[in-house]
């Protein structure tokens, strides 16, 4: 079975930190990656998407990945307390559906 | 600019009785749509997918169903829910004439609650 795995948390990581979380798949034939920002009680948010192997980089994001691995990860820069929000990790799986990991639950400490 | 429509909000329903969810996608044509059902403390559960009107395709089994009577609107239904129905029921949109049939967005929600 195809899966996605995450981190429950919960991370909690000060105010102006770099906050880490981490994605692992099972299914190699996956081509895109997605991380969705999840606030209680609201749908999930699109915050990155990468396709290829290394980087990607906006604002205060930065999305890796390393398909060798099968990891993917999201780098937080300069936390911040709105940020604090579960975030789900998705890959594609064949043409038109996503495996979706349960989450990681991010804290910013003010 | 793509807009995606979910209603109710909130629904309580009693055990037995019948579903209907609605979802809309504005903006864009022939959009792949999706319906996803999240529980309590739990992950994204993929129900149902739509490439096109009257095209489903289901994922578990269940006693829900879904349709797509026209290419921006798709309903998910029940004829009598059960106590494992409620959860967060969320519609995604992908594709279409305005995005990458990779990249799903997803509407509000609607919060459902069996008793």
């Amino acid at each position: 079975q195809k899966e996605v795995e995450q981190n429950s948390g919960p991370l909690s990581v000060p105010e102006g930190a770099i906050a880490s979380l981490n994605c692992t798949y099972s299914d190699r034939g996956s081509q895109s990656f997605f991380w969705y920002r999840q606030y209680s009680g609201k749908s999930p948010e699109l915050i990155m998407f990468i396709y290829s192997n290394g980087d990607k980089e906006d604002g205060r994001f930065t999305a890796q990945l390393n398909k060798a691995s099968q990891y993917v990860s999201l780098l937080i820069r300069d936390s911040q307390p709105s940020d604090s929000a579960t975030y789900l990790c998705a890959v594609t799986s064949g043409t038109y559906k996503y495996i979706f990991g349960t989450g990681t639950r991010l804290k910013v400490l003010a | 600019s793509q807009t995606i429509h979910q209603w109710p909000a909130t629904l309580v329903q009693p055990v037995g009785s019948p579903l209907s969810l609605e979802c809309t996608v504005e903006g864009t044509s022939n959009p792949n749509l999706y319906w996803y059902r999240q529980a309590a403390g739990r992950g994204l559960q993929l129900l149902f997918y739509s490439v096109g009107i009257g095209q489903i395709s289901s994922e578990v089994p269940q006693n829900l169903s879904a349709s797509r009577p026209q290419d921006r609107q798709f309903i998910l239904s029940s004829k009598k829910l059960l106590l494992s129905d409620s959860g967060f029921y969320l519609c995604a949109w992908s594709g279409g004439t305005s995005g990458r049939s990779d990249t799903q967005y997803f509407g509000p929600g609607t919060r459902l609650t069996v008793l």
